[in-house]
């Protein structure tokens, strides 16, 4: 399966301010997903991020807020944009592998105050 | 409409028992998969066992086997023999239509397992 490097691993941040969160994948892929995990909560998808084109944003989620780079295959970045308090979450990103599985990166903890 | 529902916020069960997690999906789509994933403290998402829509039979992965109701909907998680090291939460998912869309996600369920 594919592996992914995700940094950082936890940050705490002052609110009114911005975080850049990366994903390096050892392998080319296609598609990578980027989800929020609320405190105690399950996933939810954010968007999507293909190589070449914009990323798709799912609803309640918006580009001013959450800019995705996608400069190559192996890379992208989430920008969390003017952050507050209601933003504290694990972000992950994902990547599909060998025909049906997903991998995910281990998780950014955001905690912002 | 939930597309993954788990009705199980939270199991507890004894060292070297079995436990069944829950799942239930809603989907049109003939083409889709599901997936269990456990997710401990640590936040990593560990993928446990896959079921495609088509398979015959249900998947078994070591001690996690997959009971598949495809009438039903249904595509509950069997933990045998479970192991203190199973604490975790435990989150369903399922993809819909062709293989590398996004996941969507149940809401969990929390499995405590003690001595």
């Amino acid at each position: 399966s594919a592996v992914i490097s995700q940094k950082p691993s936890r940050d705490i941040c002052q609110r009114g301010t911005s975080l850049t969160i990366q994903c390096q994948v050892d392998s080319q892929v296609t598609m990578m997903f980027w989800y929020r995990q609320q405190p105690g909560q399950s996933l939810t998808l954010i968007a999507t991020a293909n190589q070449g084109s914009e990323a798709t944003y799912e609803s309640g989620f918006v580009i001013d807020k959450f800019p995705i780079s996608r400069p190559n295959l192996t890379f992208s970045t989430l920008t969390v944009s003017n952050m507050s308090p209601e933003d504290s979450s694990i972000y992950l990103c994902s990547v599909p592998w060998g025909g049906y599985g997903y991998t995910f990166g281990s998780g950014t903890r955001l905690t912002v105050v | 409409a939930q597309k993954i529902t788990q009705t199980q916020p939270g199991m507890f069960v004894q060292e070297k028992e079995a436990v069944t997690l829950d799942c239930t999906y809603d989907t049109s789509d003939p083409s889709y998969g599901l997936f269990w994933y456990k997710q401990p403290s640590s936040g990593e998402m560990i993928f446990l066992i896959y079921q495609g829509s088509y398979d015959q039979q249900n998947a078994t992965e070591g001690r996690y086997s997959l009971n598949f109701q495809k009438a039903r909907k249904s595509a509950n998680l069997v933990i045998s023999a479970s192991q203190l090291g199973d604490s975790a939460m435990y989150f369903c998912a399922m993809r819909e239509g062709q293989a590398g869309t996004a996941l969507i996600f149940g809401k969990g369920t929390t499995l405590s397992v003690s001595s």
